[in-house]
């Protein structure tokens, strides 16, 4: 099956701008969906599509995708984003709809 | 709204069956829509899908873990069920159901199932 890799931590100041990436062979063919995981809680999807939030979702999240890279942003990143970030998509390498997940993104808040 | 709810044993000992069941409330698993799905997560660690079954019976699974994952649904309880034998400590993780429609949407608040003699 195909592999999603992510950085393992990521840091950034309060109010400012970062990007957490996710890189895969699967993300040429798909679309990766993002998920944040605070502590003790069941992750939550923040982004999935080309760049779609759900319902509650605050604004300063998005996604994008280049060739075998997908990004999510936080522009303007709050005390309350400081979680684990991850992503996932199909999988590409066979012939049925397997899924696959990074290893996952500690955003630390500074 | 719809929403997810895992049950089953806490602790499995080893070599023996891990068994959960997820329910469906708020909404009808045989709706068509989605895929109902397992994942877990040992401490510490990432997430690893399990595996995810169609209304219909229709199953596809993690290629690491075919052998041994069974998943059932009973659209009667509005239900669906993972099975998971010959467990060992590899295996002791929290279990989350998960709705997915091209991504895991909706989720449960997941399950300890730790595996000890």
């Amino acid at each position: 099956s195909s592999e999603l890799t992510q950085d393992p931590a990521v840091s950034v100041a309060l109010g400012q701008t970062v990007r957490i990436t996710c890189q895969g062979d699967s993300l040429r063919s798909y679309y990766a969906s993002w998920y944040q995981q605070k502590p003790g809680q069941a992750p939550v999807l923040v982004i999935y599509g080309k760049n779609n939030r759900p319902s509650g979702i605050p604004d300063r999240f998005s996604g994008s995708s280049s060739g075998n890279t997908a990004s999510l942003t936080i522009t303007g990143a709050q005390a309350e984003d400081e979680a684990d970030y991850y992503c996932n998509s199909r999988d590409s390498s066979g012939n049925h709809p397997d899924v696959v997940f990074g290893g996952g993104t500690k955003l630390t808040v500074l | 709204q719809v929403q997810l709810q895992e049950s089953g044993p806490g602790l499995v000992k080893p070599s023996q069956t891990l068994s959960l069941t997820c329910t469906v409330s708020g909404g009808s698993i045989s709706s068509g829509d989605y895929y109902w799905s397992w994942i877990r997560q040992p401490p510490g660690k990432g997430l690893e899908w399990i595996g995810y079954i169609y209304y219909s019976g229709s199953t596809y699974y993690n290629p690491s873990l075919k052998s041994r994952v069974t998943i059932s649904v009973d659209t009667s309880k509005n239900q669906f069920s993972l099975k998971l034998p010959s467990v060992t400590a590899a295996d002791t993780a929290v279990y989350y159901c998960a709705r997915w429609d091209h991504a895991f949407d909706i989720w449960g608040q997941g399950t300890m199932v730790t595996v000890s003699s």
